[in-house]
């Protein structure tokens, strides 16, 4: 149980372009998602954290105009990255959590967006 | 001071060995506790929660001590498939999330 998948896996395009990322909950409902992206043999940065039919929390220094997200169901959370340059491109990482606290997150397999 | 702090290593044990990460946690609030592992260019995956009395998981023991702010992983007979980064997860409540940096571990054969 808990799976959550991420699509797409990878992505390359032009800089300019925007980019969505959906993260979906297979088997459960999520009340929390939430997105991370981490560059190469860093860690795992969070972005924001979104519940279901409300507005997303970003974290300091995350442009929420630039990182769109919409979690319009208990099992589908969207990140679209507007007008992406090359300095966007990173390895994003969705994660969902039903309940409390008190349970782990669950992660999707992520998307490597490169932008050319 | 960081929520969490972990050892970034790297590990490097030969297969067969013991071998065991430590991990600190600055609030003394903080409700539930996790490691996953992440292999390269992966997502992270869970490991196992930290349960007050410790578990195993096979080859997998974790505690914690809420006394001293740690948790702790134990793996016992490594194996090659056992290289990968180990990340532990505090939550201290609701939302809040606080990871380690990581701790890199190589199983040499």
């Amino acid at each position: 149980g808990a799976v959550v998948s991420q699509h797409p896996s990878w992505v390359i395009c032009k800089s300019g372009t925007s980019v969505k990322i959906e993260c979906r909950s297979l088997d459960f409902q999520a009340t929390t998602m939430f997105w991370y992206r981490q560059f190469p043999k860093q860690s795992l940065m969070l972005m924001a954290t979104s519940n279901e039919g409300s507005k997303a929390t970003y974290e300091q220094g995350v442009e929420k105009d630039k990182f769109l997200i919409n979690h319009a169901s208990l099992t589908l959370s969207t990140l679209t990255v507007t007008s992406a340059h090359p300095e966007d491109s990173s390895f994003y990482i969705c994660s969902a959590l039903t309940g409390t606290g008190g349970n782990p997150q669950h992660f999707g397999d992520g998307t490597r967006l490169s932008i050319l | 001071r960081k929520e969490v702090e972990q050892d970034p290593g790297p590990f490097n044990v030969p297969e067969g060995a013991t071998v065991a990460f430590n991990c600190t946690y600055s609030n003394s609030a903080s409700q539930s506790f996790f490691w996953y592992r992440q292999d390269c260019r992966k997502e992270p995956k869970l490991l196992m929660s930290v349960y007050s009395s410790g578990n195993e998981d096979g080859r997998f023991t974790a505690q914690l001590n809420r006394a001293s702010q740690y948790i702790s992983l134990l793996i016992r007979d490594s194996k090659l498939s056992d290289s990968a980064t180990y990340l532990c997860v505090v939550n201290r409540g609701g939302n809040q999330f606080y990871f380690g940096t990581g701790t890199s571990l190589t199983v040499i054969p």
